[in-house]
């Protein structure tokens, strides 16, 4: 079965620092990998996807994130965020053989970003 | 385009009453996909509908059910509520083949309170 973890729960930075927000994921066959954020009170909005070639994606808001098969992760990264990007971030996975648009999360990281 | 739409947004009910939840996707879309979210336990698939089928299941009781119609809007429903339901109900719509981005848009969400 896939999983997805989310290694940082919470991750505080300063305006204009960069981040990152790991993941990694557990799965024995090809998969579709996908970072969404979530702000207040609000649904799930996709940052960016990772379904083949380039593994160096880019996303909305000037995220970005690069897909590692030996080491089975998909970080996200941003060189310098902004007080906006205060948000939870969700990882997740998809198979594309399985006939389902079926998504694993992962927990989730809370970024918060401080003047 | 109009997005994904949930009703109610916000809901108050007593432990062993049932509970309706309504989503009409994105036109267009035709797979529709459930997820609960909570605190403790994240985002959890319950069910994805496709043209009126339900495709797959997550791991919930049988107490969690839904449907979807002709015109793809879907309903789920909870049956004999427990105090353990309370979460943010959330449906996700999808373009209605593999061969597409994988991508599922959210609505914002029902939230569910059970006293």
């Amino acid at each position: 079965a896939q999983s997805v973890t989310q290694l940082d729960s919470q991750v505080p930075v300063f305006e204009e620092a960069p981040v990152e927000l790991r993941c990694n994921y557990s799965s024995s066959v090809s998969v579709y990998l996908f970072w969404y954020v979530q702000y207040p009170n609000q649904g799930l909005q996709l940052l960016l996807k990772y379904l083949s070639g380039s593994t160096l994606v880019k996303g909305i808001n000037g995220f970005e994130a690069e897909f590692n098969k030996s080491q089975t992760s998909f970080h996200l990264r941003k060189p310098s965020v902004h007080i906006s990007d205060t948000a939870e971030y969700f990882c997740a996975v998809s198979d594309p053989q399985g006939g389902s648009e079926k998504l694993v999360f992962g927990k989730g990281t809370k970024l918060t970003v401080n003047p | 385009k109009a997005g994904v739409t949930q009703t109610p947004r916000y809901l108050i009910k007593t432990r062993g009453q049932q509970v309706t939840l309504s989503c009409s996707p994105i036109s267009g879309h035709r797979s529709v996909s459930w997820y609960q979210q909570t605190p403790g336990q994240g985002l959890q698939f319950l069910f994805e509908y496709f043209s009126e089928t339900q495709r797959n299941k997550g791991n919930f009781p049988g107490r969690f059910s839904g449907r979807q119609f002709s015109n793809s809007r879907s309903e789920m429903n909870v049956s004999t509520l427990e105090l353990g339901d309370s979460a943010l109900y959330l449906c996700a719509s999808s373009l209605p083949t593999r061969l597409d981005t994988g991508e599922l848009f959210f609505g914002e969400g029902s939230r569910l309170t059970v006293l």
